[in-house]
């Protein structure tokens, strides 16, 4: 399973865009790139999912280059409520298969009024 | 997005009792659901794969007589801590898995099981 690399923490302010980038080199041909999101004493919760290029959902964008060993989240406008633990998960998601994935220790993202 | 539920949200248990959460899947069904354990301020890390119908797999370092899991059917699984002990007080959090397209399977988590042991 592919290890992944995220920044421990970052600050941002309201009103900003939010950027956390997500190293993964040994990411292999079948693996899909997923983000969650946990707020304390809570399960974490998806956000956004993807393969290559971009995705674009109404809370977030995700950027995939074509080498695929990095990716980034991308938060429009945060708000004091996105303050939370990102994790970037990296794992086989192919149908059917018995593939887990492996939390790293994620990014904490502090924003402040 | 798929919902998950846990029950019970919080216990708290004396050592040496045994201690069962309960993990379902409300709105779709899910062959495989997964167990974490989160201690505080650390990430989830993975305890066990748990199977409709079959054995649960267990990551290595977690205790199979101690943990049991059970997933009795596609929409419910359940972990029993065993003889829990003050140790075993952590977050448990589990998940299940969304069948989809090929690669487009997603895993949705439930809310978390605060446990306490004395």
């Amino acid at each position: 399973l592919a290890k992944t690399t995220q920044p421990i923490s970052m600050d941002s302010y309201e009103g900003q865009e939010v950027n956390i980038t997500c190293s993964h080199n040994n990411i292999a041909t079948n693996d899909y790139i997923t983000w969650y999101q946990q707020f304390p004493s809570q399960g974490p919760r998806f956000i956004i999912q993807g393969y290559k290029t971009k995705v674009t959902n109404e809370v977030a964008s995700l950027f995939i280059p074509a080498d695929r060993k990095s990716s980034t989240l991308s938060l429009p406008r945060v708000s004091l409520s996105d303050t939370a633990v990102y994790y970037c998960l990296v794992g086989v998601s192919y149908g059917g298969s018995q593939g887990n994935l492996i939390f790293g220790k994620g990014t904490k993202l502090s924003v402040k009024p | 997005g798929a919902v998950v539920s846990q029950h019970p949200s919080r216990v708290i248990c004396k050592s040496g009792t045994s201690v069962k959460i309960e993990c379902r899947s409300l709105d779709f069904q899910a062959t495989t659901m997964f167990w974490y354990r989160q201690f505080p301020k650390q990430s989830l890390m993975l305890m066990a794969t748990s199977n409709e119908g079959s054995k649960a797999t267990y990551e290595q370092g977690v205790e199979k007589d101690k943990f049991l899991i059970n997933h009795a059917s596609l929409t419910l699984s359940t972990l029993t801590v065993t003889s829990a002990h003050p140790e075993d007080s952590s977050f448990y959090i589990c998940s299940a898995r969304e069948p989809g397209g090929p690669g487009t399977d997603t895993q949705y988590f439930g809310p978390g099981t605060r446990l306490t042991v004395l």
